[in-house]
């Protein structure tokens, strides 16, 4: 079965770190592009980063919003991809999925909560 | 980035009904357009990509059309468990962008 798990997500405040990981599993991850896509409470989805499989170079591409703050990486041993947050705003308060896909997401995870507040 | 905007942002509609979304692109991207379906506390499930392709299992009751700015999804029949909200979203560019979600709801 193909399956995505997110954990990690957490309390944080402002200007502080968090990394969120999401284990894959049933799916080559490896040649696998993967994405995070979040949720701001009541609010709609928005993309987040992707990681591109070995085969396309293992790139990582993010939105404007997060660029210089945020990191995708991948560890293919473990077929699990992080997101690691740095000097977060409570503007990033959402429940954050990882997502399998170049740029049509077909497999999500059930999401991780992240609250930054002070 | 390419804004997706989406019409209505929500709408009352009856089991039976035939219901259509819209949603718009800032810019021509031919038919590199995605349907979500989201129902509440769960992740997003795909429907349609390529702006009328039908996702393996999903119901022929969903339909989507359009291409170059102008798209819509068509649900023809509504059910019970078609009461969500959807998304579109753009995948012709690098950086993809979603519309702001049509919620569904029982009159």
């Amino acid at each position: 079965e193909v399956q995505l798990v997110e954990s990690g997500g957490g309390w944080v405040k402002p200007g502080g770190s968090l990394r969120l990981s999401c284990a894959a599993s049933g799916f080559t991850f490896s040649n696998t592009w993967m994405s995070w896509v979040r949720q701001a409470p009541g609010k709609g989805l928005e993309w987040v980063g992707r990681s591109k499989g070995k085969f396309d170079g293992g790139t990582t591409d993010y939105a404007a919003l997060v660029k210089g703050r945020f990191t995708i990486s991948r560890d293919d041993s473990k077929a699990t991809l992080y997101l690691e947050m740095t000097s977060l705003k409570i503007e990033d308060t959402a429940v954050y999925y990882c997502t399998t896909g170049i740029d049509v997401f077909d497999i999500w995870g059930q999401g991780t909560m992240v609250t930054v507040s002070s | 980035d390419i804004q997706m905007t989406q019409s209505p942002s929500s709408l009352s509609a009856s089991v039976g009904d035939r219901v259509t979304i819209t949603c718009r692109a800032s810019q021509d991207i031919n038919n590199y357009l995605i349907w979500y379906q989201q129902k509440p506390g769960k992740a997003p499930k795909l429907l349609i990509y390529a702006a009328s392709t039908l996702q393996h299992g999903v119901s022929s009751r969903f339909s989507g059309s359009g291409s170059g700015t102008d798209f819509t999804l068509t649900i023809r029949s509504l059910q019970p468990e078609d009461f969500a909200t959807y998304y579109c979203q753009q995948s012709y560019t690098t950086l993809l962008t979603f519309g702001g979600g049509t919620k569904v709801d029982i009159k």
